[in-house]
């Protein structure tokens, strides 16, 4: 069936480095794919999306580009800060006549001063 | 900006104990959902709702869980029996399309089975 895997965490980087989180999908057909993130205390919120193969999705810093030959969606950003620390989520559409949001397992990302 | 608001944000409750969790969707959103994460896991999907049914549910969803709305801005969570394990974070959301992928989700409410 249809899957994301994530690459484990906690990330730990100092403020200002580059970021990577590894993002592959199992799924049929091309679908949309998603990051979510949740800060410390709140709930899961949508940071940047692409809808179609090399499709490049953007927000607040963060890049992440729909690779269809490799099936991956890394998430990127050059230049992290403390305020990015959080849990990331690779996210699948529902697919066919599903209404479930596929989550990958979560990357925990920690940021130091 | 629109969001979608829970209550209580913590519960506390002794095993055996009913619980209800409190959602209220963004107004124009058509499909509901919860969602819940045990703490440092996978967030993992419980039900959807539309159209005033369940539209789809997870295995974990059984029959001491149920789904709610009861007027028309609110979304209800109930576990009749809570056990140990139900200990977790439970998101509801809402969306205004089903396929999209784009949920909006609440902050979360923390619950604690003793």
């Amino acid at each position: 069936g249809d899957s994301v895997t994530q690459m484990e965490g906690p990330v730990t980087l100092s403020e200002e480095a580059f970021l990577t989180i590894n993002c592959t999908y199992t799924a049929t057909g091309y679908p949309s794919l998603f990051w979510y993130v949740q800060y410390p205390g709140e709930g899961l919120q949508l940071l940047l999306k692409a809808t179609k193969a090399d499709d490049k999705g953007s927000n607040k810093g963060f890049e992440a580009t729909y690779r269809k030959e490799t099936t991956s969606f890394h998430l990127e950003k050059g230049s992290v800060q403390v305020s990015d620390s959080a849990v990331y989520f690779c996210a699948l559409p529902p697919m066919d006549s599903s209404y479930k949001l596929i989550f990958g397992s979560g990357t925990r990302l920690l940021v130091r001063p | 900006e629109p969001e979608v608001t829970q209550t209580p944000s913590h519960q506390v409750t002794q095993m055996g104990q009913e619980v209800i969790l409190r959602c209220v969707p963004i107004s124009n959103h058509l499909y509901f959902y919860w969602y819940r994460q045990i703490l440092g896991q996978k967030v993992e999907f419980l039900v959807s709702f539309y159209n005033n049914e369940i539209s789809e549910k997870s295995e974990i969803f059984d029959d001491q869980f149920s789904v709610e709305r009861p007027d028309g801005s609110n979304f209800t969570l109930k576990i009749r029996s809570t056990k140990l394990e139900d200990s977790a974070m439970y998101f509801c959301a809402s969306s205004s399309t089903r396929s999209t992928g784009e949920l909006f989700f609440g902050e979360g409410s923390r619950l604690t089975v003793l």
